[in-house]
């Protein structure tokens, strides 16, 4: 039981460039969540994902999309990569069980130069 | 708006020593109170997570409480140890809708030998 992963776990991108974030839970949770952590802001959602086949802007969604692929899966893209998106990327999926913890992946540091 | 506030910013203590954490929030209406550690270049884990009727929450030398009608809660740390070392974060959700927590800005708490 791995919990939640990501890949890459590093990145480095010009301006300009995409990439794809990759999350993964083996929970079986229908839940699920893209974060970003910057030092001194906390972290900020960005895309979330209630049940599979449907996402929701979270608080700074701008530059993101997202893809809900299966029950397991929520890929963060960045369509063309900019220098403010330099950051600490988290994902989280929820439980549905009680009062619904949730838990979260290790991370991908991003920079773009 | 909600809103969560964690003091202080930072913390310095010496091994052995016990620290307070304060938190406070304006998350309505209320579900649920969660403190996460995050250790350096991780994901927070969860520490202790209290509902409306719970005052206080142990997990070994983590006990946190909380005050439902001044809205705030204290995350104390017994016997400090080098591993202690983090950032801890504080999450409130409100119940109803979609689950989407408040996040605090988080402590960032350093623990000298």
């Amino acid at each position: 039981n791995a919990g939640v992963t990501q890949t890459p776990k590093f990145q480095v991108l010009k301006t300009g460039q995409s990439m794809t974030l990759q999350c993964a839970q083996d929970m079986n949770h229908n839940s699920m969540y893209w974060y970003r952590q910057d030092p001194g802001m906390g972290l900020r959602l960005i895309y979330y994902s209630a049940s599979e086949g449907t996402t929701d802007k979270g608080e700074v969604p701008n530059g993101y999309n997202v893809s809900r692929l299966n029950k397991r899966e929520f890929s963060l893209r960045l369509e063309s990569a900019a220098p403010s998106q330099t950051s600490v990327y988290f994902c989280a999926s929820r439980s549905d069980r009680g009062i619904g913890e949730q838990f979260f992946g290790p991370g991908t540091r991003l920079t773009v130069l | 708006k909600n809103q969560v506030e964690q003091s202080p910013q930072s913390l310095i203590i010496l091994e052995g020593k016990n620290c307070t954490l304060q938190c406070n929030y304006t998350v309505s209406p209320f579900s649920n109170l969660r403190w996460y550690k995050q250790d350096t270049g991780r994901g927070p884990v969860s520490l202790t997570i209290m509902t409306f009727s719970e005052n206080t929450k142990s997990n070994g030398r983590y006990t946190a409480t909380l005050d439902a009608d001044t809205k705030q809660s204290s995350l104390h740390i017994t016997a400090s140890q080098l591993s202690d070392s983090a950032s801890y974060i504080c999450v409130v959700s409100s119940s109803g809708g979609s689950y989407i927590p408040t996040f605090g800005r988080g402590t960032s708490l350093i623990v000298h030998p």
